[in-house]
């Protein structure tokens, strides 16, 4: 169980270009996902949060025009990265749990790569 | 805000022995501890996690223990394996008015030699 499935998995595209990343909870209704950006041989990092029907909160120093987060049902938020540039190249993955105090699922993640 | 520190940042053990990896928080309100294994290129997956009103969980060979009063909480793997090796981060949740957020640590790279 609790399982949650990344799409894409490898983006690779030129500057300018705006790039959708989809996050599923395919087993249970997640109220919540986070988005997290992680760098080589570093930790996660949080972007945003984001709830079913509400807007997302984003963290300090994220910028809430360049990554654009959706989360219209309880299954699926989506990450896009608007006019990606080389230095949005990363790692992102994606997190999903039920309610509060539960655990936190992650997905595969989407290695973004920005030419 | 939480703080969470992590500490080794990198761990070298022989196949056979422990492990054993520890993270600091500065919440004293914090009340539920993740462990998360991460392979190369591949998800966080969630190995055991502890809330607080138990001192100790175990899972096989991996252990989680937490101490509230000094805030830190430890991993512990016996019986290392090669296929032990891997990135391992903690976590706590920023909790006052953040909807428990998880604050990662740092990670801690283990390797594990045959």
């Amino acid at each position: 169980g609790a399982v949650v499935s990344q799409h894409p998995s490898w983006v690779i595209c030129k500057s300018g270009t705006s790039v959708k990343i989809e996050c599923r909870s395919l087993d249970f209704q997640a109220t919540t996902m986070f988005w997290y950006r992680q760098f080589p041989k570093q930790s996660l990092m949080l972007m945003a949060t984001s709830n079913e029907g509400s807007k997302a909160t984003y963290e300090q120093g994220v910028e809430k025009d360049k990554f654009l987060i959706n989360h219209a049902s309880l299954t699926l938020s989506t990450l896009t990265v608007t006019s990606a540039h080389p230095e949005d190249s990363s790692f992102y993955i994606c997190s999903a749990r039920e309610s509060r105090g539960q655990p936190q699922h992650f997905g595969d993640g989407t290695r973004l790569s920005i030419l | 805000g939480e703080n969470v520190e992590q500490h080794p940042s990198t761990l070298s053990v022989q196949e056979g022995d422990s492990a054993v990896i520890k993270c600091t928080y500065s919440d004293s309100a914090s009340n539920y501890f993740p462990w998360y294994k991460q392979e190369l290129g591949k998800r966080p997956q969630l190995i055991i996690d502890i809330r607080s009103n138990v001192g100790e969980k175990k899972d096989q060979r991996i252990a989680v223990t937490l101490n509230k009063t000094a805030k830190h909480f430890s991993l512990h793997i016996t019986e290392t394996q090669p296929e032990d090796s891997a990135v391992y981060f903690c976590a706590a949740p920023r909790l006052y008015n953040q909807g428990g957020k998880l604050i990662f640590g740092q990670g801690t790279e283990l390797s594990v030699k045959p």
